[in-house]
């Protein structure tokens, strides 16, 4: 079964430093990957996607996510983060073969210190 | 820009009642989804919808649940006889295809009482 896990609950950064969010997942072969973000009291918004080929992807609001297959990993980043960017993030994994629904990890809440 | 649009954004039932959560996806997507995100947990899949029925439904949506496209641009969940453990955040999402991303509405949050 697919499975995806974000081993961070809350993370807090400082305003202009960099952010690195981590995103495992299980899967049989490679899946779709997503990143959402949830500001309070809105939905959730796509911020990037990996679906083939070039493994380093680019997102909106300066979000980047490199996907790595040896390590079954989706990691987001960001260079410099502003306090905008305080909301939670979702790494997401949906099968290709068919398979419609996204299976979502437990979430990081991001805080940013200023 | 398109976008997913739900109704109620907060709905507050007695246990027992039924409730119809609303939606209206992106116009030119074929595939509508509900999720669910109980405070504090993991966003989970309810069901997936095209081509007029199911395509897919996960073991939370048993047979208390329903969805309907009554018409073209409506998309709905019941719920026939809310739980107190039904409380959540409800998610609707569309999709062009199978193979796209989904778009997510702004949620419905359901609470039970």
């Amino acid at each position: 079964a697919q499975s995806v896990t974000q081993p961070d609950i809350h993370i807090t950064v400082s305003e202009g430093a960099s952010l690195e969010l981590r995103c495992n997942y299980s899967y049989g072969a490679t899946p779709y990957l997503f990143w959402y973000v949830q500001s309070p009291g809105q939905g959730l918004q796509l911020l990037l996607k990996y679906f083939s080929g070039d493994t380093l992807v680019q997102g909106i609001k300066g979000f980047e996510a490199e996907f790595k297959r040896s390590q079954s990993s989706f990691n987001l980043r960001k260079p410099s983060v502003h306090w905008s960017d305080a909301a939670e993030y979702f790494c997401a994994v949906k099968g290709n073969q068919g398979a419609q629904k996204l299976v979502f990890g437990q979430g990081t809440r991001l805080t940013i210190n200023p | 820009e398109p976008e997913v649009t739900q109704t109620p954004s907060h709905q507050v039932t007695q246990m027992g009642q039924e409730v119809i959560l609303r939606c209206v996806p992106i116009s030119n997507h074929l595939y509508f989804y509900w999720y669910r995100q109980i405070l504090g947990q993991k966003v989970e899949f309810l069901v997936s919808f095209y081509n007029n029925e199911i395509s897919e439904k996960s073991e939370i949506f048993d047979d208390q649940f329903s969805v309907e496209r009554p018409d073209g641009s409506n998309f709905t969940l019941k719920i026939r006889s809310t739980k107190l453990e039904d409380s959540a955040m409800y998610f609707c999402a569309s999709s062009e295809d199978m193979n796209t991303e989904a778009f997510f509405g702004q949620g419905t949050r359901l609470t039970v009482v």
